[in-house]
């Protein structure tokens, strides 16, 4: 166990709906991560938050939204789902923001794999 | 964009055999990371490396980070079936912690 939790572990929905993932850092991580993994893109950054605040934006659709909640837990949202945002979504927490002071160590969680028909 | 290409894509090797899994980029990297995945489970991290040039070692595990921070080895000494995953790279920027992952290596160590 990681210590960093995420619900539902399998989602199975229609194309056209919206689904909501939820993740819960390790304790004491302030900074949450989501990834996208598939099999043709790989692990794919989809964006940040620190102690609340989006911090880094990757290759996020618009379709796509998340937020951190004031207990450091996050969501990410999925609207309007096509056949090809079927992946594993990957959650990641860290203690501090990253940037210059040196690696930043990420811890992920076990993932939500989401299938869409 | 940074980006981090591994090769090979896919390691097919018999128990006891020495192995090299490599992390390529042509940008600079503050960091370089190695995750192994199982199925069904998140990425974990093996090693960190931040120094140009610097090796390290787990176990039957050599890491090392190219001088100009652009490149990572992974090498794997006597191969057992445990070692069996995918292997990651990762790339950690200068201005945010986020990772730029490489495509990964899925190694099979046969019995």
């Amino acid at each position: 166990d990681s210590g960093v939790t995420q619900t539902p572990k399998h989602l199975i929905t229609a194309t056209g709906q919206r689904v909501t993932l939820r993740c819960s850092p390790r304790s004491g991580d302030l900074s949450v991560y989501w990834y996208q993994q598939s099999l043709d893109q790989g692990l794919q950054f989809l964006i940040q938050y620190y102690n609340g605040e989006e911090r880094a934006k990757g290759n996020i659709l618009e379709r796509f939204s998340a937020q951190q909640f004031p207990d450091l837990h996050s969501e990410l949202n999925l609207s309007s789902l096509e056949l090809g945002d079927s992946a594993l979504y990957f959650c990641a927490s860290s203690l501090n923001p990253g940037g210059l002071s040196g690696a930043n160590v990420l811890t992920f969680g076990a993932g939500s794999r989401l299938t869409v028909l | 964009t940074q980006l981090l290409e591994q090769s090979p894509q896919f390691l097919s090797i018999q128990e006891g055999e020495n192995l090299t899994v490599y992390c390529n980029s042509s940008s600079v990297f503050s960091s370089l990371q190695w995750y192994r995945q199982e199925p069904g489970e998140g990425p974990v991290l093996l090693v960190t490396v931040v120094t140009g040039g610097e090796v390290k070692k787990l176990k039957r595990l050599t890491f090392q980070f190219g001088d100009a921070r652009k490149d990572s080895s992974l090498h794997i000494t006597a191969a057992q079936p445990g070692d069996t995953g995918l292997y990651l790279c990762a790339g950690g920027g200068t201005s945010y912690g986020k990772l730029t992952f490489g495509q990964g290596t899925i190694l099979t160590v046969h019995p």
